[in-house]
């Protein structure tokens, strides 16, 4: 089955300086990559998605960028705040099996 | 508005009691998911259920059941047989290509 594996387990930056968070995949049959923020006592948001026919995708300060061949794909927050510390969670959709499979997800902390 | 409904928010039981999660959606979606999340730990999945009266087990489903007897509705009972279930349950709803997938605010159970 498909496993997802995610880099850094916890990531700490000063306001301002940018983040990017590293996940791989298995299953070259993966068509659906999406990003989640979770903050605490909270379920998980949807940030931004990528579908596997394109490369880069970009919303305000938040862009994820896609490696078919290399089967990894990240996440980019440029221009950090406070209030962008959360936990974030990437995720690959199973084709074959209908479900989505996550990372572990990284602690992000944005220090003022 | 659309959206994904858990209830209660917190529960607590004693050991050896069986407890039903609820989870409600009203965003017209065919699959649904159950997943437990504990502390610093990722998303596992516990079951999911792409069509009503059908479900499938997920990683983690020992001690744990569900029943779909309602394109809405996806209840989760977490029964004497699981051996430690103080954790924080969430609760996701998409369409059968992963479009939309959506997460509940989670219910954090606590076995005393």
């Amino acid at each position: 089955g498909e496993n997802v594996e995610q880099h850094p387990s916890t990531l700490s930056v000063q306001e301002g300086d940018s983040a990017v968070i590293k996940c791989t995949y298995s299953d070259s049959a993966s068509n659906y990559f999406p990003w989640y923020k979770q903050e605490l006592g909270k379920g998980p948001q949807l940030i931004i998605d990528i579908r596997s026919n394109v490369g880069e995708k970009k919303d305000q300060r938040i862009a994820v960028t896609l490696n078919k061949t290399a089967k990894h794909f990240s996440l980019h927050i440029t221009e950090t705040q406070p209030e962008d510390s959360a936990v974030y969670f990437c995720a690959s959709f199973q084709g074959g099996s209908e479900k989505l499979v996550f990372g572990k997800g990284t602690k992000l902390t944005v220090n003022p | 508005d659309g959206g994904i409904t858990q209830s209660p928010k917190y529960l607590f039981r004693k050991e050896g009691q069986n407890v039903t999660l609820s989870c409600e959606q009203n965003l017209n979606h065919d699959a649904m998911y159950w997943y437990r999340q504990d502390p610093g730990q990722g998303l596992r999945l516990i079951y999911y259920s792409q069509i009503v009266n059908d479900f499938q087990k997920g990683d983690i489903a020992e001690g744990y059941s569900v029943s779909r007897e309602k394109k809405e509705s996806f209840p989760l009972t977490v029964t004497s047989a699981q051996k430690n279930p103080t954790a924080f349950y969430l609760c996701a709803s998409s369409t059968l290509r992963g479009i939309g997938y959506t997460f509940g605010s989670g219910t954090r159970l606590t076995v005393v």
